[in-house]
Parts: C-alpha cells; sequence; structure tokens
C-alpha cells in the first residue's frame, strides 16, 4: 500500500537548520508530484511547498520562501525538506503529502515530524 | 491569497445525527476543492474532491456539494469515528490555501 515515512525532525535553535527526509513506497514516486504541510501545534494546516514530479517547478508559501528548499531524490524514492534561517513560527508537524493525478489535493499523508525551534 | 473560511468553528451532534459544515472562498474557486478529516494526533486524511467526488473508501454517508465560493460537507447519521476536525482546502490557485477547521463533537 502507498507509504509516506518522514523524519528528521527535532530540536533547534532560531536561526538554525534542519533537513526532513520523506521516504515513499507503495506507489511510482517518480510520476507524482509532493508537497509539505504543516500543523503548528493546536492549530489548522498551512501548505508549505511543492515540487514537481521530475524535480522541477517548486512552489513556496511566503512563510517560508528564501528559507526553505523542496529537492528529491527519485532513485531514492525520497522527498527533502531543506529548512534553513528557522524561527520560532516554524514550529510545528511537517507532514509530506502526495498529489493526487494533476490536481494538487493530498490523497496520501505521512504520519508527520515534529520540528521545535527554540532557545 | 484565497482565504478559505470554515463555519462553524465547533458543531455538536448526537450519534445518529446530521451534521452540516460549510466552506467559503474569497473569490471562486470553481469546483477545486477538497475536505479531509482529522483525528487526534492523526495526519488528515482525503474525504472529498472536485467538491462532490468521495475519495477511495469513504463512505456514502459523507457528502459534498458547491461551486464557487460556497461549498457544503454534510455527514449524515454520524458513526462514532466522525467525531474529528474537518479541514476544506482549495486548489484552484497558488497558494494552496486551507480553511481553519471545524470541530464535530459528540452532543
Amino acid at each position: 500500500q502507498v507509504q509516506l515515512v518522514e523524519s528528521g525532525g527535532g530540536v533547534v535553535q532560531p536561526g538554525g537548520s534542519l533537513r526532513l527526509s520523506c521516504v515513499a513506497s507503495g506507489f511510482t514516486f517518480s510520476r507524482y508530484g509532493m508537497h509539505w504541510v504543516r500543523q503548528a501545534p493546536g492549530k489548522g494546516l498551512e501548505w508549505v511547498a511543492y515540487i514537481r514530479h521530475d524535480g522541477g517547478n517548486n512552489y513556496y508559501a511566503d512563510s517560508v520562501k528564501g528559507r526553505f528548499t523542496v529537492s528529491r531524490d527519485n532513485s531514492k524514492s525520497t522527498l527533502y525538506l531543506q529548512m534553513d534561517s528557522l524561527r520560532p513560527e516554524d514550529t510545528a508537524v511537517y507532514y509530506c503529502a502526495k498529489k493526487i493525478g494533476n490536481e494538487d489535493l493530498f490523497d496520501c499523508w505521512g504520519q508527520g515530524t515534529l520540528v521545535t525551534v527554540s532557545s | 491569497e484565497i482565504v478559505m473560511t470554515q463555519s462553524p468553528a465547533a458543531l455538536s451532534v448526537s450519534p445518529g445525527g446530521r451534521a452540516t459544515l460549510s466552506c467559503r472562498a474569497s473569490q471562486s474557486v470553481s469546483s477545486n476543492l477538497a475536505w479531509y478529516q482529522q483525528e487526534p494526533g492523526q495526519a488528515p486524511r482525503l474525504l472529498i474532491y472536485g467538491a462532490s467526488t468521495r475519495a477511495t473508501d469513504i463512505p456514502a454517508r459523507f457528502s459534498g456539494s458547491g461551486s464557487g465560493t460556497e461549498f457544503t460537507l454534510t455527514i449524515s447519521s454520524l458513526q462514532a469515528e466522525d467525531f474529528a476536525l474537518y479541514y476544506c482546502q482549495q486548489y484552484n490557485n497558488w497558494p494552496l490555501t486551507f480553511g481553519g477547521g471545524t470541530k464535530v463533537e459528540i452532543e
């Protein structure tokens, strides 16, 4: 079955960096665009970033543009999110999510990984 | 950015009852609207896309309607597992945006 497993979360100081990974299985990873979505503690969902199936055409939320970079390695069925210049407001559970067909909605989500930005 | 507004923020319904959740977009999103369910401590699950199409394995008691700026998710005959948070999301324009959520509680 389709599965997404995130890792790489943890506690980091403001201004620090962290790289999240998301390993996909159960589907042909290289055929699908992928997204990152986050959820601050007790808050709603916020879309963060998108990468096309071939690694081109990236989009970012304004709140992370210039600080976060999404990438992928199709040979390893792995999605990444490089997070630099982290701020306390970046504290959240980060989910990777698979795009459905040609539409930018999410038919499969990982279990999430918690990033805490605190001194 | 398209702002998605969900109402009410919380809804109390008896088991077996009916819940009607609303989602309004600040500008037209055509039918490019999805609904997700999120249980505590879990990742969201896709319920509805294209405003009214049920996702795979979603029971028929979940139905969606609307287009343009006004959308509704209806849950008929609420089961114990349906008491959760529900989010709408538009995918008509970048950036993708979610509503603030509606919590469906047991009355």
